[in-house]
Parts: C-alpha cells; sequence; structure tokens
C-alpha cells in the first residue's frame, strides 16, 4: 500500500519557536507537496516541490519555507510560528502526471501553536 | 486566479435521500476535476476523476460526477446515500497547461447523514 507519512499526529509548539513538519513519501514521487486545512476555507497549497532541491511557492508561503534534500522527503518550517498558523497541515505527493491520477495525501498534522 | 466554489457548505440529509453537491470553477481552459472525500478522522481520499472522454464520470462507492464544459461545473452525485457517507467533500481542478499540476481546492461540504 502506497503511502504519505507525516512524522507528527499532533504537535503543540509555542509563539516564536521554530517548527519543522516532516513529510515521506514511498511511492519514487516527483511532486511533492503542502497545504494547510482550515475550516470554511478548504485546502490551500503553502509550498510545492517538483524534484529534489526545487522548490515553489503556492498561494500562502508567508511564513513558511520548505527544504527537499532527498526525493522521498519534503519538510515545511515555520520560521518563527505564530498563533495564526494553527492549523491542520497536509502533505501530498504525486507523479509527474499529477494532473491524471492526482495526489495520494498524508494523515494530517494537527498544530496547535500557543 | 483560478477558483473553485462550492456553494454548499453544509448538506444534512437522511440515508436513503439523493445527493448532489454543486462545483464551479474560473479557469478558462482545459481543466482535470477531483472530487475528494475526508472522512472522520482520516486522510483525503480520491472518489473519482475527470481529465477526457465521458463526461459523466463513476468513482467508488456508488459516486458519480458530470462535467458540464458550458457551466464549469463538475457536480458530484449519488442517488442513495448511507450513513457512513458522512464526511467532508472537496472539488478539486488541475488546469492542463503542461507547466505544472497544482491541485486547487474548492472550500469543501460537510455531508451530514442521518439514520
Amino acid at each position: 500500500d502506497v503511502k504519505v507519512t507525516q512524522s507528527s499526529r499532533y504537535l503543540v509548539k509555542r509563539t516564536g519557536e521554530k517548527v519543522f513538519l516532516e513529510c515521506v513519501q514511498d511511492m519514487d514521487h516527483e511532486n511533492m507537496f503542502w497545504y494547510r486545512q482550515d475550516p470554511g476555507l478548504g485546502l490551500r497549497l503553502i509550498y510545492f516541490s517538483y524534484d529534489v532541491k526545487m522548490k515553489e511557492k503556492g498561494d500562502i508561503p508567508e511564513g513558511y519555507s520548505v527544504s527537499r534534500e532527498k526525493k522521498e522527503r519534503f519538510s515545511l518550517i515555520l520560521e518563527s510560528a505564530s498563533t495564526n498558523q494553527t492549523s491542520m497541515y497536509l502533505c501530498a505527493s504525486s507523479t509527474r502526471q499529477g494532473e491524471r491520477y492526482g495526489y495520494t495525501f498524508g494523515s494530517g498534522t494537527r498544530l496547535t501553536v500557543v | 486566479a483560478q477558483s473553485v466554489s462550492q456553494h454548499n457548505h453544509h448538506v444534512i440529509l437522511s440515508e436513503a435521500a439523493s445527493l448532489e453537491l454543486g462545483c464551479n470553477y474560473s479557469y478558462g481552459g482545459t481543466v482535470n476535476l477531483f472530487w475528494y472525500v475526508q472522512y472522520p478522522g482520516q486522510h483525503l481520499q480520491l472518489l473519482l476523476k475527470y481529465f477526457s472522454g465521458d463526461p459523466l464520470v463513476k468513482g467508488i462507492k456508488g459516486f458519480e460526477a458530470e462535467f458540464i464544459k458550458s457551466k464549469f461545473s463538475f457536480n458530484l452525485r449519488k442517488p442513495s446515500v448511507q450513513w457512513s457517507d458522512t464526511a467532508e467533500y472537496f472539488c478539486a481542478v488541475i488546469p492542463f497547461t503542461g507547466g505544472g499540476n497544482k491541485l486547487t481546492f474548492g472550500t469543501g461540504t460537510q455531508l451530514k447523514v442521518e439514520l
């Protein structure tokens, strides 16, 4: 069974902390994505990557950065966590033909910033 | 900017009722269309997808969706819902530009099916 694994299901961090959210996929997918999910807003794209060491901004990149040193791993970094970054974070991956086959999602990390 | 609209934010139905969830998109070119479902406490799962051919597509668990290009719509339907269909449903779009495949989601529809 193919998988996208997010390292933490729940996280509680303090305002100002640097936060790392990790995502690993075992499908040899080229593309990886980070979304945040908020009630009434759906899923919004933060960053994505089409290849190792490549990254592109999504719709809401402010306050976030990413790292992709290996094909299977895509990390989301909150440089200085703020309370408005409390959210559910979803990682996804796809083949290069993601427009035909869709994405595979992880189970999500619910981050609370206090 | 491209957007996806789901006009029904919360829907409550009784078991065996018919379901139709609306989805409209604003992108003018060729698009690929998806419906995802998120059951309580679970990850997003693909229900069905359309990228070419027959505009009526069938997915898992008895769901289907119809692509109407002239209306920029991709509505999700099920003739008879079950209690286990209680979930949040997301419509999503990828424009077929060849320059990337970013999935843009609607705001979601929370479906509750009552016994």
